[in-house]
């Protein structure tokens, strides 16, 4: 069975602080592995990643896949109150079905 | 715009009574799919459909429905909804091999 585990489960941080959010993965045909927001809504995208080593980089967001050691981080730096919320990793496997498998996430809250 | 649009998006409904919640995307989108989020367990895939008329169970499906007669619609029907079935769904919609895009969710109560 696919699983994917994030953490830590929930991580609280002043305003500024620089947060690191793992994310690792048992899948069978691991495809891509992707990065959600989610705030008081649906979840919105941030990153896909399919190869290693290469980071994706989004203004104070990057991430980074590591396919041999099976993780993921997001790295948020100078955070604001506005990153405040529930971060998503979910992989996809087996080329055909596009499967979204997702971790529970991990809550963020950023304190003024 | 393009977005998925989901309807409704808050019920309170009692136990054996039928309901569906309706998904529609305007994007072209081949590829649909129903997920449930339930807290401490995350988002759970129910249904999906890989393009019109060819759906397939997620990790739970037991006790919905779903159907694909059109390439922009994927309604999630409960034939008889028990309370178990609080939750709080989203529907997903994405073209082959791209990041899946979230409808708003429906928050479902079965009394």
């Amino acid at each position: 069975e696919d699983k994917v585990v994030q953490s830590p489960l929930s991580l609280v941080v002043h305003e500024g602080d620089t947060v690191t959010l793992n994310c690792s993965y048992e899948v069978t045909n691991f495809r891509s592995l992707l990065w959600y927001k989610q705030e008081k809504k649906a979840p919105t995208f941030l990153f896909m990643l399919t190869s290693s080593g290469i980071e994706k980089k989004s203004g104070r967001l990057s991430s980074i896949l590591d396919k041999k050691e099976l993780f993921s981080i997001l790295n948020i730096t100078a955070t604001q109150t506005g990153d405040s919320a529930i971060y998503l990793c979910a992989v996809i496997s087996n080329f055909g079905n596009e499967k979204l498998t997702f971790g529970t996430g991990t809550r963020l809250t950023i304190i003024p | 715009e393009a977005q998925v649009t989901q309807n409704p998006r808050y019920l309170i409904t009692v136990t054996g009574k039928k309901l569906t919640v309706t998904c529609s995307q305007n994007m072209n989108h081949e590829y649909m799919s129903w997920y449930r989020q339930d807290p401490g367990l995350g988002l759970r895939q129910i249904y999906y459909s890989m393009n019109v008329e060819v759906t397939d169970k997620g990790d739970v499906p037991e006790g919905y429905k779903v159907s694909r007669k059109e390439k922009r619609n994927f309604p999630l029907i409960l034939e008889s909804p028990s309370p178990n079935q609080t939750s709080l769904y989203f529907c997903a919609s994405s073209l082959l091999g791209d990041e899946q895009f979230f409808g708003p969710g429906t928050r479902l109560t079965v009394l």
